[in-house]
């Protein structure tokens, strides 16, 4: 069975940082894209970053271009995104997502980053 | 990186067939068939029903069906069902390897 769990969410003040981290387990990781998608309470989803197989290909939003890094290590079946100057329009519950067939195959349950001050 | 365009809400009797619309552009939906769709009940993860425009995952039910047209794709719900009742996402690959979702449609089941 496919999980993925995610932790490092939680109250950080503008400007400051956050490392989110996904632990997946249940499936042969180093085969798969990656993908991290947020949604804002309330609202839609929006996705935020990819990373393929074997981090040489990583992407980003335009929205978060340039304040967060993607990246994942194999050896530990583990996804990572540091979130750096956030500002409250960050504010958001992440989810961790493993691909398959160019779409989000299977999602964490997310964990929640709320950037106020 | 512009959202897709969804209908904020559709509705339909059990029993009826509704179809979600997607509208984005030739450099995204359009240019590519690598559209999915996106089932969400309230407080719970977003669930994956249609990939590659038509190809639906194993255990979705096959009342769920996805098109594309032009720069449009569709979402068709048939015989409808109570459990339907959740929010809608599609979502396609766009060019400059990037993603981008349409902004949510509400099915209602009355």
């Amino acid at each position: 069975e496919v999980q993925l769990v995610e932790s490092g969410g939680g109250l950080v003040q503008p400007g400051r940082s956050l490392r989110l981290s996904c632990a997946a387990s249940g499936f042969n990781f180093d085969d798969y894209a990656m993908h991290w998608v947020r949604q804002a309470p309330g609202k839609g989803l929006e996705w935020v970053s990819s990373i393929n197989w074997d981090s040489g290909s990583l992407d980003y939003a335009d929205s978060v271009k340039g304040r967060f890094t993607i990246s994942r290590d194999n050896a530990k079946n583990s996804l990572y995104l540091q979130m750096n100057s956030l500002r409250p329009e960050d504010t958001a519950l992440y989810y961790c997502i493993k691909d398959s067939y160019w779409a989000f195959q299977y999602w964490g349950q997310g964990t929640l980053v709320t950037v106020s001050s | 990186q512009s959202a897709l365009t969804q209908p904020a809400s559709v509705s339909g009797s059990p029993g009826q067939s509704i179809t979600i619309s997607c509208t984005g552009t030739s450099s995204d939906v359009g240019g590519y068939n690598y559209v999915s769709w996106y089932q969400q009940h309230p407080g719970k993860a977003p669930k994956l029903m249609i990939y590659e425009v038509s190809n639906r995952p194993s255990g979705v039910s096959n009342r769920f069906s996805g098109s594309k047209s032009g720069n449009t794709a569709s979402l068709t719900i048939s015989g409808l069902q109570a459990e339907d009742e959740a929010d809608y996402y599609c979502n396609s690959y766009a060019s400059t390897n990037t993603r981008v979702f349409g902004g949510g449609t509400k099915l209602t089941v009355l």
